[in-house]
C-alpha cells in the first residue's frame, strides 16, 4: 500500500540549530516526492519536489530509495521556518496526479 | 486573486443534510483535486478531475460526488452528513493532471453538529 509516514508531530528547536523533518514512504513503484508547508492561516503551498532537486528558503531534500526516505533538512533554522510541513508522494513518477500524504510535522523554532 | 478560490470558507449545518463546496482553479489549471483533513485521518485525496472528466478517485465516500464543469470550476457535493463529515475540505488544482504542482485553495471547513 502507498503510504508517508512522518513519525514527529511536533518539532522543537531553537534558532540557528539545524532541522531535519523525517519522512519514510511506503511504494513499490517509482515515486515522486513532495514537501508542503503551510505557515499560520496561510494556505498550503509547495516548498520543494525531489526531482527539481532546488534548495528553497535554506531546505534542501534527498530522496534515498535504499532507505525509501525523503528527509527534509536545514542547516541553520530560523524563526520564520515555524509552520506545519507535509510530506507527500505521487506514485507512478509523477503520473498519478494525486498525492498521498504524511499526516504532518508542526515545526516551532524558539528565539 | 488569480489563486485557487473556494466557498464557503465555513459552513455549519445539522447531520442528514446536503451541502456543496465550490472550488475554482488557478486560471489556465485544467485539473482539480479534493482532499479532507480530519485530525484522525490527516490529509486525505477524494478525487480528482481533468478538464470536465474524472480522473482518479481516492477514499471517498458514496455519500459524496463531484463535478467539474465547462468554466472548469468544481463542486463536491456533500450528502446524508454525518458527525465524522466534519473536517477541512481542500481543493487544490494544476496545470495538467500528472506530475505538476499542485495549488491549493484556503479550505472549507465544515461542521457537521
Amino acid at each position: 500500500a502507498q503510504r508517508v509516514t512522518q513519525p514527529e508531530k511536533l518539532l522543537s528547536v531553537f534558532k540557528g540549530a539545524p532541522v531535519e523533518l523525517k519522512c519514510n514512504y511506503s511504494y513499490s513503484g517509482s515515486p515522486e516526492l513532495f514537501w508542503y508547508v503551510q505557515y499560520s492561516r496561510q494556505r498550503l503551498q509547495l516548498l520543494l519536489r525531489h526531482i527539481s532537486r532546488e534548495s528553497i528558503k535554506g531546505f534542501t531534500a534527498d530522496l534515498n530509495k535504499g532507505e525509501t526516505s525523503f528527509h527534509l533538512k536545514k542547516p541553520f533554522a530560523q524563526e520564520e521556518d515555524s509552520a506545519m510541513y507535509y510530506c507527500a508522494l505521487s506514485g507512478d513518477g509523477g503520473s498519478q496526479g494525486n498525492l498521498i500524504f504524511g499526516k504532518g510535522t508542526k515545526l516551532s523554532v524558539k528565539p | 486573486d488569480s489563486g485557487v478560490t473556494q466557498t464557503p470558507k465555513h459552513l455549519i449545518t445539522a447531520t442528514g443534510q446536503r451541502v456543496t463546496l465550490r472550488c475554482s482553479p488557478r486560471s489556465g489549471d485544467l485539473s482539480v483535486y479534493w482532499y479532507q483533513q480530519s485530525l484522525d485521518q490527516g490529509l486525505q485525496f477524494l478525487i480528482q478531475y481533468y478538464n470536465g472528466e474524472e480522473r482518479a478517485k481516492g477514499n471517498i465516500l458514496e455519500r459524496f460526488s463531484a463535478q467539474q464543469f465547462p468554466d472548469l470550476h468544481s463542486e463536491l457535493n456533500l450528502s446524508s452528513l454525518e458527525l465524522g463529515d466534519s473536517a477541512l475540505y481542500f481543493c487544490a488544482s494544476s496545470v495538467e493532471g500528472q506530475g505538476q504542482t499542485q495549488y491549493f485553495g484556503p479550505g472549507t471547513r465544515l461542521l457537521v453538529l
